[in-house]
């Protein structure tokens, strides 16, 4: 495998179940993020996570709740989530070099998910 | 509010023809990236430009940074039906911060 991926592709819940996203970067990066992408609206940052350190949580509600076990593998868990949690997951991963690096972002394919 | 503003949203043309897609905001940015995205899936980078007037070219696509780093201009010359997609611009701030637009469908008729 190369890049990044992400599984499972497709994901159809109930507001009552649990689940859990997974992503795994082969890169070597140090970085690691989640976004949520709706019909036209700009990418929303999630999460972000360096050296397996939550860095950064966009005021993200509770029903989401990242993990990162190793700079390789990164999950978002969901429960009981809302129809408008409905979305396109993205994960990404950077190689973090310091505040003024250009710090490209790669993405893997996304989780379509429906929350019925 | 950090905005980044793309434009036109949607286009659609014919093979054939040239296009230009804008990407402005009122923030400087220490780099820029284009990414094209098609449906289902993630979004795959074109490019990236870090320096003040940079001019990039990838096949018929023309990348430019303004000289100012707040904006930024693609360009696809000759479109073909396989550049049909979803094009991305994101501004990073240097470190994790970066914002995207909300992008330009672009549909290319054969």
């Amino acid at each position: 495998e190369t890049g990044v991926t992400q599984t499972p592709r497709h994901l159809v819940m109930g507001m009552t179940n649990k689940k859990s996203l997974k992503c795994e970067q082969h890169l070597g990066h140090n970085a690691m993020y989640w976004y949520k992408q709706s019909a036209k609206k700009p990418l929303e940052l999630m999460f972000v996570y360096s050296l397996e350190e939550r860095v950064e949580n966009n005021s993200v509600p509770s029903r989401f709740s990242p993990e990162c076990p190793n700079s390789s593998h990164l999950f978002l868990h969901l429960h009981t989530l809302q129809p408008e949690d409905s979305a396109l997951y993205l994960c990404a991963s950077s190689q973090f070099a310091g505040r003024e690096a250009a710090d490209t972002q790669y993405f893997g394919p996304g989780t379509r998910l429906t929350v019925l | 509010t950090q905005l980044l503003e793309q434009s036109p949203q949607f286009l659609s043309i014919q093979e054939g023809e040239n296009l230009t897609v804008y990407c402005n905001s009122s923030s400087v940015f220490s780099s820029l990236q284009w990414y094209r995205q098609e449906p289902g899936e993630g979004p795959v980078l074109l490019v990236t430009v870090v320096t003040g007037g940079e001019v990039k070219k990838l096949k018929r696509l023309t990348f430019q940074f303004g000289d100012a780093r707040k904006d930024s201009s693609l360009h696809i010359t000759a479109a073909q039906p396989g550049d049909t997609g979803l094009y991305l611009c994101a501004g990073a701030f240097g470190g994790f911060k970066t914002i995207f637009g909300a992008g330009t469908r672009l549909f290319v008729k054969a």
